[in-house]
């Protein structure tokens, strides 16, 4: 089944304590995202990758990390998490670019205490 | 002016009645431009992209006004399981997508 998976997909955690989440998709998608969204603030972009090794800043990067070491992989690392990183978070992926329709995965919900 | 702008809502509508909103961008130059679906707390999924000349995909209709900067989005005999927020969706500057806050849909038995 063509997909988008987030791991964990719920985690509470405290400030400072590094976490990662997991996107994968098995679609051989060149272009992935992470996206969060807020009460009243809509989607935002964090990250996007054009493909392996090409990652760039999207709207909203600060406190965010992201990698692109294999083409199926897209984590996001947040180093040092803050409450208002507080969110729910989805990874997205699309065959060539943002011009095309995006494929969600089922959002990973983030508490920062 | 925001990238993209929807009237959040909700739209109480009755089943079987007719809703219709729209969203307004602001880069004319976009040229790509979505309709997303989103459930309560799930993941956006596409409903229909929205071509220059419209396009219909059996109740729903969307519209494209280049001329006014906007799209639109219309239900037809409006269903229950067409509850939902719709997202619009066009492309923002630097070739990124820019996502509407949504409208929120209620159909009422």
């Amino acid at each position: 089944e063509a997909q988008v998976t987030q791991n964990p997909r719920y985690l509470i955690t405290v400030t400072g304590k590094k976490l990662t989440v997991t996107c994968s998709q098995n679609m051989n998608h060149e272009y992935m995202s992470w996206y969060r969204q807020d009460p009243g603030l809509g989607l935002r972009q964090i990250y996007y990758s054009m493909n392996v090794e090409v990652t760039d800043k999207g709207d909203v990067p600060e406190g965010y990390k992201v990698s692109r070491k294999e083409k199926r992989n897209f984590p996001l690392i947040l180093e040092s998490p803050s409450p208002n990183q507080t969110s729910l978070y989805f990874c997205a992926s699309s065959l060539r670019d943002d011009q095309e329709t995006q494929y969600f995965g089922p959002g990973t919900r983030l508490l920062v205490l | 002016r925001k990238e993209v702008e929807q009237d959040p809502g909700p739209f109480n509508v009755p089943e079987g009645a007719t809703v219709a909103f729209n969203c307004t961008y602001s880069n004319s130059a976009s040229q790509s431009f979505f309709w997303y679906r989103q459930d309560c707390r799930k993941e956006p999924k596409l409903l229909m992209s929205v071509y220059s000349s419209g396009n219909e995909d059996g109740r729903f209709t969307a519209q494209l006004n280049r001329a006014s900067q906007y799209i639109s989005l219309l239900i037809r005999d409006s269903k229950l399981s067409d509850s939902a927020t719709y997202l619009c969706v066009v492309t923002g500057g630097n070739n990124r997508l820019a996502f509407g806050k949504g409208n929120q849909v209620v159909v009422i038995p």
